[in-house]
């Protein structure tokens, strides 16, 4: 079974421009969350769609942050403009939402913005 | 507003021994889990506790969740090198899909 999939894996960019960050879940799971994970406030959820609707955006930063998911099997995270306090490792995970099941976490896009 | 709590945050103990992670959370979940993370690497989930009184083992590792306390324990039994890693609890609320998670506990096993 492919897991869940991000790319790129790493990033390394200029404050000021644009970041686009993109997901795959895995197939047949129907939520869909965002991560970023900082040494210094640790793992926060910004974003979580449901059947391709976003839930919960009350984590994104502000409004140089948005997300959308166009379809079920892919999802995009973007910030523009970047900045430097954005430099974090961001995560998508996946599962099959009122199920058991534990959220399935992609191997993550390290970003760094100079 | 859920918050989760692990203690301790960092922990480091011999090869042999055992310890155990606690993890307090603030208001009533129906959902628990444990994960596991390596330096550098995603998060891999460890266990799923879903009632009071759950305990489910793997391994060398055994977890346990006590509703009516809010608490779930990650019990280490004869710790090895190869458990070394950070843990991290996170709590489901009543609603919604969302996950709290814990700070996560850095745990180092010295040979």
């Amino acid at each position: 079974d492919a897991g869940v999939i991000q790319s790129p894996r790493h990033e390394v960019t200029e404050m000021g421009q644009e970041v686009t960050l993109r997901c795959k879940p895995i197939s047949g799971h129907n939520s869909l969350f965002w991560y970023r994970q900082t040494m210094m406030r640790g793992l926060e959820l910004l974003i979580y769609f449901n059947n391709n609707v976003p839930i919960d955006d009350s984590g994104m930063p502000e409004d140089r942050f948005s997300a959308k998911m166009p379809n079920a099997s892919f999802s995009t995270l973007k910030i523009q403009p970047s900045e430097p306090r954005d430099s974090a490792v961001y995560f998508c995970a996946s599962n099959r939402d009122r199920s058991n099941q534990p959220q399935h976490f992609g191997d993550g896009t390290r970003l760094s913005i100079l | 507003e859920l918050k989760v709590e692990q203690n301790p945050l960092f922990l480091s103990m011999q090869e042999g021994k055992n310890y155990t992670i606690y993890c307090n959370y603030s208001t009533t979940s129906d959902r628990l889990y444990w994960y596991r993370q390596d330096p550098g690497k995603s998060l891999e989930s460890l266990f799923v506790l879903l009632s009071n009184g759950a305990v489910k083992q793997e391994g060398r590792l055994m977890a346990s969740l006590d509703t009516k306390a809010r608490l779930s324990t990650l019990h280490i039994t004869a710790a090895v090198h190869d458990l070394s890693a950070t843990y991290f609890c996170a709590v489901r609320g009543t609603s919604g899909s969302r996950l709290t998670f814990g700070e996560g506990t850095q745990l180092t096993v010295n040979p």
